[in-house]
C-alpha cells in the first residue's frame, strides 16, 4: 500500500535561516510527487509538483524539491524563510492509477521566528 | 485553472442532526472528490463524486454516513449524516482537471458537531 511520511510535526526557523522539509513515500510505481501548503484559515495552495524529468523543481514562494528515487525522498527547501512562510506543508502522493486522488502525509507546522 | 467555492463555510450542528455541504466550482470537471481533514491531522480521502452515479468511497467511509450527490460537471453535494462530536473536521472539495496533473481544492467548510 502507498503511504507518504512527514517526519516532522513541527519544526522552528528563524526569519532568513533556510528551511527543508522532509518527506517520504511508498509507492509501487513511478509516483507524481505535491507540496502543498495551508496557511491558517486558508485554502491548500499548490507549491510545486513532480511528474518526470529533471529532478530538481521549482515552485511558487522561492520553494524549491527534490526528487530522489533512490531515497523514495521528495524533500522540501527554501533558501532564506519570510515570516509568511509559517503555515502547515503538506506533502503528497498522486495516484498514478487513479487520477486526482491523493494520498497525504501528516504535514509538517513551520513556525517562524524573529 | 478553476475557482471552487464552498457552502457554508463554517456551522455548528447539534449531535444527531445532518449538514449538507455545497461544493460548486467555475468550469466542467472531470473528477471531483471530498476529503476530510480532522482536527490536526491530515488530508483523508472520503470519496470519489461520479457525474451520473453513485460516488466511490474510500476504505473506512460508507455512503449511508456521507451520501454524495453530483448532479452535473459543476456541482456537488455531501452531506455528513447522523452527526457526533468525532464528525468535527474541515471537509474539502477538490477537482482534478487533466490528467492528473492540475488539482484545486476548495476553501473547506470547517464543521464543529456539539
Amino acid at each position: 500500500a502507498q503511504s507518504v511520511t512527514q517526519p516532522d510535526i513541527h519544526i522552528t526557523v528563524s526569519e532568513g535561516a533556510s528551511l527543508e522539509l522532509r518527506c517520504n513515500y511508498s509507492y509501487g510505481a513511478t509516483p507524481y510527487l505535491f507540496w502543498y501548503v495551508q496557511s491558517p484559515g486558508q485554502g491548500l495552495q499548490l507549491l510545486l509538483k513532480y511528474f518526470s524529468g529533471d529532478t530538481l523543481v521549482q515552485g511558487i514562494k522561492g520553494f524549491e524539491a527534490e526528487f530522489k528515487r533512490s531515497q523514495s525522498s521528495f524533500n522540501l527547501r527554501k533558501p532564506s524563510v519570510h515570516w509568511s512562510d509559517a503555515a502547515e506543508y503538506f506533502c503528497a502522493v498522486g495516484l498514478t492509477d487513479s487520477w486526482g486522488k491523493f494520498q497525504f502525509g501528516a504535514g509538517t507546522q513551520v513556525v517562524v521566528t524573529p | 485553472s478553476a475557482v471552487i467555492s464552498q457552502k457554508p463555510s463554517r456551522d455548528i450542528c447539534q449531535r444527531g442532526t445532518s449538514l449538507t455541504i455545497q461544493c460548486q466550482v467555475d468550469s466542467q470537471v472531470t473528477m471531483m472528490f471530498w476529503y476530510r481533514q480532522q482536527p490536526g491531522q491530515s488530508l483523508t480521502l472520503i470519496a470519489t463524486a461520479n457525474q451520473g452515479s453513485e460516488a466511490t468511497y474510500e476504505s473506512g467511509f460508507v455512503i449511508d454516513k456521507f451520501p454524495i450527490s453530483r448532479p452535473n460537471l459543476t456541482f456537488s453535494t455531501l452531506t455528513v449524516s447522523n452527526m457526533s462530536p468525532e464528525d468535527s473536521s474541515i471537509y474539502l472539495c477538490s477537482v482534478e482537471k487533466g490528467a492528473g496533473d492540475q488539482q484545486f481544492f476548495g476553501p473547506g467548510t470547517r464543521l464543529t458537531v456539539l
